[in-house]
């Protein structure tokens, strides 16, 4: 399977503080995006990095691509109460196909 | 707002009854997604249409069925239900590309 695992699982941070997602997947890739979501709300793509890039910024994220490793992170910076979310991997395959993985779920606190 | 929108939100029914969810994609998007969510599965793809033609299939269950109709809105029916089909169930869209994927704010399914 290309799903994505996230790690950590749960992530709680201070206000102001950076975060850090990591993604796993196992076969090969056309594209590795991140999404986000609100409780019980719909998901909302944030960035998408395609395989033959290795980084990629949108305001405070950032996110890497390693194929070699077959891993991707997030890196949310300064981060603020209302980026508490679940954040999604979701590994993008040649048929158009998203498989996503759990989750991680990032509590900041004020 | 995504511009994918789901009806309804929230939907309770009892095991053994059938239930239809529908989906209107972002104007223009030719492809729909359906997706089960649930706190031990998580987000599971079920099924791709694209301009009423099936174009993937996923961990979807012979109980359920969906179709695209002509103007491109779609349903996901659910039959025979069960206690462990309760999830919450979205929908997304996609322009012709296909790479970025647009989510409604999903339909929430209790059978109890």
């Amino acid at each position: 399977s290309q799903q994505g695992e996230e790690d950590p699982q749960a992530l709680s941070i201070q206000e102001g503080e950076n975060a850090t997602m990591n993604c796993s997947y196992k076969t090969s890739i056309n594209n590795l995006q991140w999404y986000r979501q609100n409780s019980g709300r719909g998901l909302v793509h944030l960035i998408l990095i395609r395989s033959n890039e290795r980084e990629k910024h949108s305001g405070r994220l950032r996110v890497t691509l390693d194929t070699s490793k077959k891993s991707s992170s997030l890196l949310i910076t300064a981060s603020r109460a209302a980026d508490t979310a679940s954040y999604f991997c979701a590994v993008g395959g040649s048929n158009y196909k998203l498989t996503f993985g759990k989750g991680t779920l990032l509590t900041v606190n004020p | 707002d995504s511009g994918v929108t789901q009806t309804p939100k929230h939907l309770i029914t009892a095991t053994g009854q059938r239930v239809t969810l529908r989906c209107s994609p972002r104007s223009g998007d030719l492809s729909v997604y359906w997706y089960q969510q649930s706190l031990d599965q998580g987000l599971q793809f079920l099924i791709q249409y694209y301009n009423g033609e099936e174009r993937a299939k996923g961990n979807i269950l012979e109980r359920f069925s969906a179709q695209q109709f002509p103007d491109l809105h779609s349903e996901l029916n659910l039959s025979s239900l069960e206690l462990g089909d309760s999830a919450l169930y979205f929908c997304a869209s996609s322009d012709t590309g296909g790479e970025i994927q647009y989510f409604g704010a999903g339909t929430r399914l209790s059978v109890l």
